[in-house]
């Protein structure tokens, strides 16, 4: 079975910009979570969705947003891109919510010049 | 005061030994504990979860839950000089709706 997929695998962007990433979940998991992760630290939560609804929500902007499809995959969206926005942006899937395990995709490298 | 804190490290220790890697967190609402591995320029893996109290054990990992202290450690036995990595703790709280909160990670290193 394929794992948690995202793509783009690299992106470079101008600030000011806007960047879609995509992600989707392995087969059969129903949760997409979103995450940050500068380096030298963990990963920061942004969002969590399941069955297409917003189920957690962390401490950043509203410029970052997301969406969740009927087929489970998603997207995260962040406007007006800041040099601050480059990370490597994680998804992660999972069964469901509450006390399920997650596995992460390989993540998207978002550089912002 | 962090939600998840871990010591940064680098931990070094030599192989075959115990590798000992400790977490704390501030919020005693917390319910379900999850340790990852990070190779560098990788994307995390999960290694183990606990929920309750007490010891779980997989292969040459253990991970120890206390929640009356707040603290999860993860103990690795024989260590491998594969094992050089960093390790992540996260910790899931909320109902209904949910914040997952990871540390900062602990280097581990593994000295052959």
């Amino acid at each position: 079975d394929a794992g948690v997929t995202q793509s783009p695998t690299h992106l470079i962007k101008t600030r000011g910009q806007h960047v879609t990433l995509r992600c989707s979940p392995i087969s059969g998991h129903k949760s997409v979570s979103w995450y940050q992760q500068v380096l030298g630290q963990g990963p920061q939560f942004i969002f969590q969705y399941y069955e297409k609804e917003e189920r957690g929500r962390g401490n950043f902007p509203d410029r970052f947003s997301a969406r969740q499809f009927p087929n489970y995959s998603s997207e995260l969206n962040v406007n007006a891109l800041l040099l601050g926005d480059s990370a490597l942006y994680l998804c992660a899937s999972s069964l469901e919510t509450s006390y399920n395990e997650q596995f992460f995709g390989p993540g998207t490298r978002l550089t912002v010049l | 005061q962090k939600e998840v804190e871990q010591n940064s490290g680098p931990l070094s220790v030599p192989e075959g030994a115990i590798a000992s890697l400790n977490c704390t967190y501030s919020d005693r609402g917390s319910q379900s504990f999850f340790w990852y591995r990070q190779y560098s320029g990788k994307s995390p893996e999960l290694i183990m979860f606990i929920y309750s109290n007490g010891d779980k054990e997989d292969g040459r990992f253990t991970a120890q839950l206390n929640k009356a202290s707040q603290y999860v450690s993860l103990l690795i036995r024989d260590s491998q000089p594969s094992d050089s990595a960093t390790y992540l703790c996260a910790v899931i709280r909320g109902s209904g709706t949910y914040k997952y909160i990871f540390g900062t990670g602990t280097r581990l290193k593994v000295l052959a």
